[in-house]
């Protein structure tokens, strides 16, 4: 495609329940990456992938979370029973590789955990 | 510890004038500097990419200089229009672990009529 696309843009849920968050990266893109941004914070770093290296999850705050990506293209980010510091907008982006190439970034998930 | 400030926090000009943002890292061994436009609501879009060898780049009325010796960077924002509002983010990555780059907190800019 011509960007990086999520999906759902916006996801009201309650806690306790588990979401799954999708990610599309540009076509070719062999990085991709996760990060989560609360209100009028930083971008906080989650999980990134590269090609079929296993990934890099040192961001994930808690066994809660979980990523995957299948195909080496699509990937979902998932949050296991939701809590409501879990609220945050879930931004994901890919690059064509790993170093020095820019990031490019899908317009982000808002979750709202109720 | 890998770090990456930024300042001022915000900033708040008129449409027309000029303004110059900073950001002052301590990423090592460093690999690349990259400013990025985040609009409230949208995903940041990246504005300039500079590497060791780089101390300056220009992307339109943007332009971004680096010091590798002092380990800083500023970007210059020209004639500030209304859109330029926004949050910009300076973000290092290290050659070691080069996916898990250090982002700042971002500079809010507001430029009003």
């Amino acid at each position: 495609g011509a960007g990086v696309s999520q999906s759902p843009s916006n996801k009201v849920t309650e806690k306790g329940k588990d979401v799954e968050l999708r990610c599309d990266p540009i076509s070719g893109h062999t990085a991709l990456y996760w990060y989560r941004q609360s209100l009028g914070q930083g971008l906080e770093f989650l999980i990134y992938f590269q090609g079929n290296s296993a990934p890099d999850k040192s961001g994930l705050p808690s066994d809660r979370f979980s990523a995957e990506r299948t195909g080496g293209s699509v990937s979902t980010l998932t949050i296991q029973r939701t809590q409501q510091e879990d609220s945050a907008v879930y931004l994901c982006a890919s690059s064509l590789v790993v170093s020095t190439s820019g990031q490019f970034f899908g317009p982000g998930t808002r979750l709202t955990v109720l | 510890k890998n770090q990456v400030e930024q300042s001022p926090q915000s900033l708040i000009i008129l449409e027309g004038k000029n303004c110059t943002l900073q950001c002052n890292y301590t990423v090592s061994p460093f690999s690349n500097l990259r400013w990025y436009k985040q609009d409230t609501g949208r995903g940041p879009v990246s504005l300039t990419i500079m590497t060791f060898s780089e101390n300056t780049k220009s992307n339109g009325r943007y332009t971004a200089t680096l010091d590798a010796d002092t380990k800083q960077s500023s970007l210059h924002i020209t004639a500030s229009q209304l859109s330029d509002s926004a949050s910009y983010i300076c973000v290092v990555s290290a050659y070691t672990n080069a996916g898990k780059s250090t982002f700042g907190d971002g500079t809010t800019l507001t430029v009003k009529p």
